[in-house]
């Protein structure tokens, strides 16, 4: 149990575009999720928390105009990096905590977004 | 604020050699989480352990050892009699409570090599 996936799994795209991540709690309900964003040889680096029919909340220096999370059920989050730019090519891993495991995260396989 | 220390960037050793990697944290919390993640090349977190602060026995599992001391907030992990499968970036965290959830503070990783 507590399986995590993403989708897609990498995406290439084109300067400009709009692309969405999704983040799924295969087999629980998840009262909050998280998405972090990786860069090349870097650290996980917490973006936003995400709770079920609620506004994120945004880390500090993270636009929440550009990176657009929904969080509209229980087992389902989507990120949207709006208009994104090669700087925004990084790895995001999403992670979910089950209701009533005392917060422990389960991660997503993560998704590489490359944009050129 | 929160921080995770992990003055190892990388470390190469010999197969069957043993292997300690170094975790400092910060925290003015009096409850926390400690963890450890590997994450190999394919990029998918794979957890490995968690240990609040109010445990200070040391654990064991397998051919992995945990060593917490909260006299000089370290949380050492040590892999005993290395393979070259232990090839990976292992990323110590720290849990910020949030309301109940865990907002995890990561350090930014030891590389690990394992050579045959």
């Amino acid at each position: 149990g507590a399986v995590v996936s993403q989708h897609p799994s990498w995406v290439i795209c084109k300067s400009g575009t709009s692309v969405k991540i999704e983040c799924r709690s295969l087999d629980f309900q998840a009262t909050t999720m998280f998405w972090y964003r990786q860069f090349p040889k870097q650290s996980l680096m917490l973006m936003a928390t995400s709770n079920e029919g609620s506004k994120a909340t945004y880390e500090q220096g993270v636009e929440k105009d550009k990176f657009l999370i929904n969080h509209a059920s229980l087992t389902l989050s989507t990120l949207t990096v709006t208009s994104a730019h090669p700087e925004d090519s990084s790895f995001y891993i999403c992670s979910a905590i089950r209701w009533g495991s005392r917060g422990e995260q389960f991660f997503g396989p993560g998704t590489r977004l490359t944009v050129l | 604020a929160q921080k995770v220390t992990q003055a190892q960037t990388e470390i190469s050793v010999v197969e069957k050699e043993d292997v300690t990697l170094d975790c400092v944290y910060e925290t003015r919390d009096t409850t926390y989480y400690l963890f450890w993640y590997k994450q190999p090349p394919s990029g998918e977190l794979v957890f490995l352990i968690r240990r609040n602060s109010f445990d200070e026995q040391n654990e064991i599992s397998g051919r992995y050892s945990w060593n917490f001391q909260k006299s000089t907030s370290s949380f050492n992990f040590t892999i005993t009699a290395s393979q070259v499968v232990d090839s990976a970036v292992y990323f110590c965290a720290l849990s910020e409570p949030l309301g109940g959830s865990e907002k995890l503070v990561f350090g930014k990783g030891t590389k690990l090599t394992v050579n045959p």
